[in-house]
């Protein structure tokens, strides 16, 4: 079936550490992927997407690439920032109706 | 433009009280998706909506939890009898075909 898995966290880093989310997704077909990140408090809040393969989504500094091949869409950024902590929650849309989340993340930088 | 609000933002309410949550999505967003959030947790999908199609109830953890939608407009989700392990974060979601959700605040329920 149709399913979302993200790397489990907390994942803590220094400020201007690269940072990776492992995310791969199963399908039959192919998903819209997305990436939301929910601060401190706040809602969740779409941080970027990608509708099919081999697009990069990028926001904030922040990337992710559809990749067929490996059925991922790894979550990437080469310097966090201690504004960077968050929860970060990987997503597939897999029809008009049917959305995935995966688990969610917790990132913490630390100055 | 305007994003999706929900209300109450908080609710406290007492054990076998029943609770009604409002979710007003972006106007022309034909999709709808009800989330429960305990805290430190992920998300937890109770119910979707779309245009005037039968809802998708699948994610409903008993009978005790209902929601309704008028065509594509407000929605309201409710708990009745509420329950000690209710309490967490409601969260709504709307979507236009093929695009992202955008999610409202959330509305934290507390049942004592």
């Amino acid at each position: 079936g149709n399913s979302v898995t993200q790397m489990e966290g907390p994942v803590t880093l220094s400020e201007e550490a690269f940072l990776t989310i492992n995310c791969t997704y199963t399908a039959t077909g192919y998903p819209s992927l997305f990436w939301y990140v929910q601060y401190p408090g706040e809602g969740l809040q779409l941080l970027l997407k990608a509708t099919k393969a081999d697009d990069k989504g990028s926001n904030k500094g922040f990337e992710a690439t559809y990749r067929k091949e490996t059925t991922s869409f790894h979550l990437e950024k080469g310097s966090v920032q201690v504004s960077d902590s968050a929860v970060y929650f990987c997503a597939g849309g897999y029809n008009n109706n049917d959305m995935r989340f995966g688990a969610g993340t917790r990132l913490t930088v630390k100055p | 433009g305007a994003g999706v609000s929900q209300s109450p933002s908080n609710k406290v309410t007492e054990k076998g009280k029943d609770v009604e949550l409002r979710c007003d999505p972006i106007s022309g967003h034909t999709a709808l998706y009800w989330y429960r959030q305990r805290l430190g947790q992920g998300l937890e999908f109770l119910i979707y909506f779309q245009g005037n199609s039968a809802p998708d109830k699948s994610g409903l953890p008993s009978d005790r939890f209902s929601a309704e939608r008028t065509g594509e407009s407000v929605s309201t989700l409710t708990i009745q009898r509420t329950q000690q392990e209710d309490s967490a974060v409601y969260l709504c979601a709307s979507r236009v075909s093929w695009g992202a959700q955008y999610f409202g605040p959330g509305t934290r329920l507390t049942v004592t």
